[in-house]
């Protein structure tokens, strides 16, 4: 079944506590990405990649880290998580660099205490 | 600051009648624009796009009106379903991003 995966589906850490939230595909897609979505903002970009080893900022990129080793896998890390990054993050990808028919997977509900 | 806006932040409507979902947006520069749907504890799914160069697009019930002078997008979803009721994101493409709105909420009374 082609979809995409994150773990964990829920988290709940305390400020500075390095965290990754994983994110993996299997339709062997090339562009892959993170959101947040926050109340009344929506969905907002993290980052995102077009290929293995070329990611770049989204809109808001301040306090997260992204990479991308493999093509299947792009990972989200929070090196020292803040209460503000309190969020549901989904991660998408799509066959190609352009942004249509991204699919999303089931997100992530992180709590920052 | 949003670039992507969708004023109305609920809706509600009756089943077999038509809904119009609304978006704005400010910069010329993006050349593709989707809707997404979403239902609860699952990620958004695609639900219809339309290219800048496009007025129009439709597929089955859903159809987008893209206004490039004014800067407007709408969905119009005919004729409303009870499977429906979900929240729509509007979405703009541009330089390998992807912009969104902070959602409608749909709710298609029985």
């Amino acid at each position: 079944e082609a979809q995409v995966t994150q773990n964990p589906r829920y988290l709940i850490t305390v400020t500075g506590k390095k965290l990754t939230v994983t994110c993996s595909q299997n339709m062997n897609h090339e562009y892959m990405s993170w959101y947040r979505q926050d109340p009344g903002l929506g969905l907002r970009q993290i980052y995102y990649s077009m290929n293995v080893e070329v990611t770049d900022k989204g809109d808001v990129p301040e306090g997260y880290k992204v990479s991308r080793k493999e093509k299947r896998n792009f990972p989200l890390i929070l090196e020292s998580p803040s209460p503000n990054q309190t969020s549901l993050y989904f991660c998408a990808s799509s066959p190609g660099v352009d942004t249509d028919t991204q699919y999303f997977g089931p997100g992530t509900r992180l709590t920052v205490l | 600051d949003q670039q992507v806006k969708q004023n109305s932040p609920s809706l509600s409507v009756q089943e077999g009648r038509i809904s119009i979902l609304n978006c704005d947006y400010t910069n010329s520069m993006f050349d593709y624009f989707l809707w997404y749907k979403k239902y609860p504890a699952e990620g958004p799914t695609f639900l219809i796009s339309i290219s800048s160069i496009k007025d129009k697009n439709e597929d089955g019930r859903f159809t987008v009106f893209l206004n490039k002078s004014a800067k407007h997008l709408s969905l119009h979803i005919v004729p409303s379903q009870p499977g429906d009721s979900a929240v729509y994101f509007c979405a703009a493409s541009g330089d390998y991003k992807l912009s969104f709105g902070a959602g409608t909420t749909v709710t298609v009374r029985a």
